[in-house]
């Protein structure tokens, strides 16, 4: 079974902090994707990737970073955090676009507080 | 914006189909209609895709109408354990092959 693991369930960090949040994927997976997730707003993309060292903006990239520079890992990046990046993000893989099988492969997501 | 429209919320009994609509009026050709559900507290959750022919897997069956304007998601034998939040996507067909994910259907399972 494909496996997308996220390092954290739960974070509270403060204001201005640098956070990172880290995903790995272990299928061999070329996209990977990060989302937030918030009520009544459904998931919105931040940032996706391709390949290694490629990243693509999603809707709402604004505040974020993201790094690849590894296959199978994709960080996203809370350069100073804020209190509206409170939020559940999700991490996502799948296969190349090639094929028209998109299925995406999330993992269990992390619950992310800014005091 | 979302390309789909779905109930907001739908009830059904344990152990009957649960029938789950979606409108897509304005899909083109070549995009693909994609199931997905999101049990409380977990990340989504794949359960089916299709074109234009209806599919069917261990999960569901998808229903798609002849004109591609709408489907259905078809759960045959309902648990409790299907409680969740269903999202209906059309994939974007650009080079960035985004999913666009709406509100959702949240989809409660009754004993």
């Amino acid at each position: 079974d494909v496996k997308v693991t996220q390092s954290s369930r739960y974070l509270v960090k403060r204001t201005g902090e640098k956070v990172f949040l880290e995903c790995v994927q272990d299928m061999d997976h070329e996209n990977m994707f990060w989302y937030r997730q918030d009520p009544g707003l459904g998931l919105r993309l931040i940032y996706f990737s391709y390949d290694v060292k490629m990243k693509e903006k999603g809707d709402i990239p604004e505040g974020y970073s993201v790094s690849r520079e590894k296959k199978e890992r994709f960080s996203l990046i809370l350069e100073s955090a804020s209190t509206n990046q409170t939020s559940m993000y999700l991490c996502a893989s799948s296969l190349y676009e090639g094929s028209s099988y998109n299925e995406q492969f999330f993992g269990p997501g992390t619950r992310l507080t800014v005091l | 914006d979302a390309k789909t429209t779905q109930p907001t919320s739908m009830d059904c009994a344990e152990g009957r189909a649960a029938n789950l609509p979606c409108n897509h009026s304005t899909i083109s050709g070549n995009e693909y209609v994609y199931w997905y559900r999101q049990i409380h507290s977990q990340g989504p959750q794949y359960i089916i895709h299709g074109l234009k022919n209806n599919e069917t897997n261990e999960m569901a069956s998808l229903i798609i109408t002849e004109d591609r304007k709408s489907s259905t998601l078809i759960l045959p034998h309902a648990t409790l354990r299907d409680t969740a939040v269903y999202y209906c996507i059309v994939r974007v067909e650009d080079s960035n092959y985004q999913l666009i994910w709406g509100a959702g259907t949240k989809l409660i399972i009754k004993p």
